[in-house]
């Protein structure tokens, strides 16, 4: 089974800077995914950002990037020029590689306890 | 991108009634869907696997007989709260796969039973 740890339940930065996200996981697996998902105030799940681990280049998608350690098995999140807008708790979360539809595993998504960010303007 | 939909966004109910929520994949069709259920700033706890055309898959400590799931369609999954109690008062999130590594939540439905 695997398991994923959020060891900050909350932290807070001044709009504008940079703040990083820990995540670490534990897996027997060789071939997964890892995600950054937003929930804000609305509840709304929103996917952040996806890292397959396969591949050794950190995913970016505008200001946010990952410090994917495959080794470490590490999976942070750094968010730069926070907005307010960014105010949200924020999921890091693992899937295992492929499966049929109806298997046990398929798309079945293992997350952290998640951290509250607070952006302060 | 794709949308799912859950109905009704918020319920509250008396105790020892049931209550059905609804799941729809509004632009794409999903063989899989998945129940969560979240307490107040905590994490998603899965709580069943739903696949079309045949039986949820439930999970660990999860009573089958009081969330009963139906997936009829290829757009629509239902959880009903069968003789619901205050203490399953949360808030219900539903996920519906695109591809395997891509999933969509719903809105979620927050339900209050007194």
């Amino acid at each position: 089974a695997q398991t994923v740890t959020q060891s900050q339940p909350e932290m807070s930065v001044q709009e504008a800077e940079t703040v990083t996200l820990s995540c670490t996981y534990d897996t027997s697996e060789n071939n997964y995914y890892l995600f950054w998902y937003k929930q804000p105030p609305s509840r709304q799940m929103i996917l952040v950002i996806r890292q397959e681990a396969y591949k050794q280049q950190n995913a970016t998608e505008n200001r946010f990037s990952v410090n994917f350690q495959k080794a470490a098995k590490s999976f942070s999140l750094k968010i730069s020029d926070s907005q307010l807008g960014d105010t949200a708790m924020y999921f890091c979360a693992f899937m295992k590689h492929g499966g049929n539809a109806g298997g046990t595993s398929y798309g079945k998504l293992t997350f952290g306890q998640g951290t509250i960010l607070t952006v302060h303007p | 991108g794709a949308v799912v939909s859950q109905h009704p966004s918020w319920v509250i109910c008396k105790s020892g009634t049931s209550v059905k929520i609804e799941c729809r994949s509004l632009d794409f069709q999903a063989t899989t869907m998945f129940w969560y259920r979240q307490f107040p700033k905590q994490s998603l706890m899965l709580m069943a696997t739903s696949n079309e055309g045949s039986k949820a898959t439930y999970e660990q400590g999860v009573e089958k007989d009081k969330f009963l799931i139906n997936h009829a369609s290829l757009t629509l999954s239902t959880l009903t709260v069968t003789s619901a109690h205050p203490e399953d008062s949360s808030f219900y999130i539903c996920s519906a796969i695109l591809l395997w590594y891509e999933q969509f939540f719903g809105p979620g439905t927050r339900l209050t039973v007194l």
